[in-house]
């Protein structure tokens, strides 16, 4: 079945630092990816569209420059945190939708990412 | 921005008896899809029921979709222990832009 893979699993840093969390599509190709965030008991919020060769679209009250998007291949999506702060803490998780005829309704998830900034 | 609304909240119940969910929304959808998350943890696809189809079952699963209503249910039958999980609806809006809106989801604990 299709698999999506985040790294990393967790990630503690501290505030000021950037962090880098990859989205990997391992046995498909991927057009197109979302990134999500999810705090503790909530439910999931969509932050941006990440489109392989093009630029990311992100949703409205999502800082693009806080949040670098880059889709480098069909199976690669990266998020980038930048000067992360204890705000950001949160649970990123990655979807990617099969570029396949007839399986593009289904998105697959990724694990997540737990990220803690102290 | 989230447009899904789901009740209960949290549901508990033993094992053996059934669950229902029911997730409403707002806009008009291609799709709307059911997921199951364990604590912690990724997201798994359940089901998915488009828009011009009104029920759909998969093993222990039950869903049910009213368009004119904008609502529609999850029933896991004969529950388990081991369906102790968050469950969510998540929409997709016309257009194929893939973008889903998540409902926010109910908490089920099957007790043994």
């Amino acid at each position: 079945g299709a698999v999506v893979s985040q790294h990393p699993s967790r990630v503690i840093c501290k505030s000021g630092t950037s962090v880098k969390i990859e989205c990997r599509s391992l046995d498909f190709q991927a057009t197109t990816m979302f990134w999500y965030r999810q705090f503790p008991k909530q439910s999931l919020m969509l932050m941006a569209t990440s489109n392989e060769g093009s630029k990311a679209t992100y949703e409205q009250g999502v800082e693009k420059d806080k949040f670098l998007i880059n889709h480098a291949s069909l199976t690669l999506s990266t998020l980038t945190v930048t000067s992360a702060h204890p705000e950001d803490s949160s649970f990123y998780i990655c979807s990617a939708r099969d570029r396949r005829a007839g399986a593009m309704e289904t998105q697959y998830f990724g694990p997540g990412t737990r990220l803690l900034v102290l | 921005s989230q447009q899904g609304e789901e009740d209960p909240q949290a549901l508990s119940i033993q094992e053996g008896e059934n669950a229902t969910m029911n997730c409403s929304y707002k806009t008009s959808i291609n799709n709307l899809q059911w997921y199951r998350q364990n604590s912690g943890r990724g997201l798994v696809h359940l089901i998915l029921i488009r828009s011009n189809e009104r029920e759909k079952h998969s093993g222990r699963l039950r869903v049910t979709l009213d368009t004119s209503k904008k609502s529609s249910s999850l029933l896991i039958t004969a529950s388990r222990a081991a369906d102790t999980a968050s469950y969510f609806c998540a929409t997709d809006g016309s257009g194929n832009t893939g973008k889903l809106i998540f409902g926010q989801g109910t908490t089920l604990q099957v007790k043994p």
